[in-house]
C-alpha cells in the first residue's frame, strides 16, 4: 500500500541554524510533489512544488530536493527564525484529484 | 478577496445528530475538495469536486455526502454523526491540474 512518510513528529532547532525535514514515500510515482505550512488552527498554506524532473527548488530561504530514485524529498530551512515554528507537510499526488498527505514535522525554532 | 472560507469554526453534535459544514471560495477555482485531519494521521481526502454538478469520492468517503450547485460552495453533509467523526475538517480548492490547494481555517467538529 501507498504510505508517506516524513522524518519525524517534532524537531527543536536554535535561530539561525539550518534543518532538513525529509518526507519518504513508498509505491507512488508521483509526477510531482508539494511542501504545505501550517499553523496551529490553521488550514495549511502552499509553500512550494517540485516536479520529478527537477531536483531542486529554492524559495527565499527554503530549498527543496526531489529523488525519485530514492523516493525521497528533502526539505531545507537555512538560518531559521522563531517564526518559521510551524508544521511542514509534504504532499503527493494519488491520482489527479487526490493530494495524498504525510503526517507534518512540527519544527521549532527557539531563539 | 476572502479565499476559501469555512463555516463554522466548531460543532458539537451528538451522535445520530445531522449537519452541514459549508465551505465556500471567489477564487472561481473549479476544484474543490473536503479533507479531515487527525492527530498523527495526516489529512485524509473525504469528497472532491472538478467542477458545479460533479462530484466524487475520495480516500474516506462513508458518513458523508457533498453537493456542488454552484462553482463558488462546497457543503458538506453529515447524514448521521458518530463518534468517529470527532475531526478538524477542512475545505480546499485549486485552479490547477497541478493541486496548489488553498485551504479554509477549518471547522473543530466533537461528536459526543
Amino acid at each position: 500500500s501507498q504510505k508517506i512518510e516524513q522524518n519525524s513528529e517534532a524537531l527543536n532547532i536554535q535561530e539561525g541554524k539550518t534543518d532538513t525535514l525529509t518526507c519518504n514515500y513508498t509505491n507512488y510515482s508521483p509526477a510531482y510533489l508539494e511542501w504545505y505550512r501550517q499553523d496551529p488552527g490553521r488550514g495549511p498554506v502552499f509553500l512550494l512544488l517540485i516536479r520529478e524532473n527537477e531536483k531542486e527548488k529554492r524559495k527565499e530561504r527554503l530549498k527543496v530536493t526531489f529523488d525519485t530514485t530514492l523516493k525521497q524529498s528533502l526539505f531545507h530551512i537555512t538560518a531559521s527564525q522563531p517564526a518559521d515554528s510551524a508544521t511542514y507537510l509534504c504532499a503527493l499526488p494519488y491520482n489527479n484529484n487526490d493530494m495524498r498527505f504525510g503526517a507534518g514535522t512540527r519544527l521549532t525554532v527557539k531563539p | 478577496n476572502a479565499g476559501v472560507t469555512q463555516t463554522p469554526k466548531f460543532q458539537v453534535l451528538k451522535t445520530g445528530q445531522s449537519m452541514t459544514l459549508q465551505c465556500a471560495q471567489d477564487m472561481n477555482h473549479e476544484y474543490m475538495s473536503w479533507y479531515r485531519q487527525d492527530p498523527g494521521m495526516g489529512l485524509r481526502l473525504i469528497h472532491y469536486s472538478v467542477g458545479a454538478g460533479i462530484t466524487d469520492q475520495g480516500e474516506v468517503p462513508n458518513g458523508y455526502n457533498v453537493s456542488r450547485s454552484t462553482t463558488e460552495d462546497f457543503p458538506l453533509r453529515l447524514l448521521s454523526a458518530a463518534p468517529s467523526q470527532t475531526s478538524v475538517y477542512f475545505c480546499a480548492s485549486s485552479y490547477s491540474s497541478e493541486r496548489k490547494l488553498f485551504f479554509g481555517s477549518g471547522t473543530q467538529l466533537s461528536v459526543l
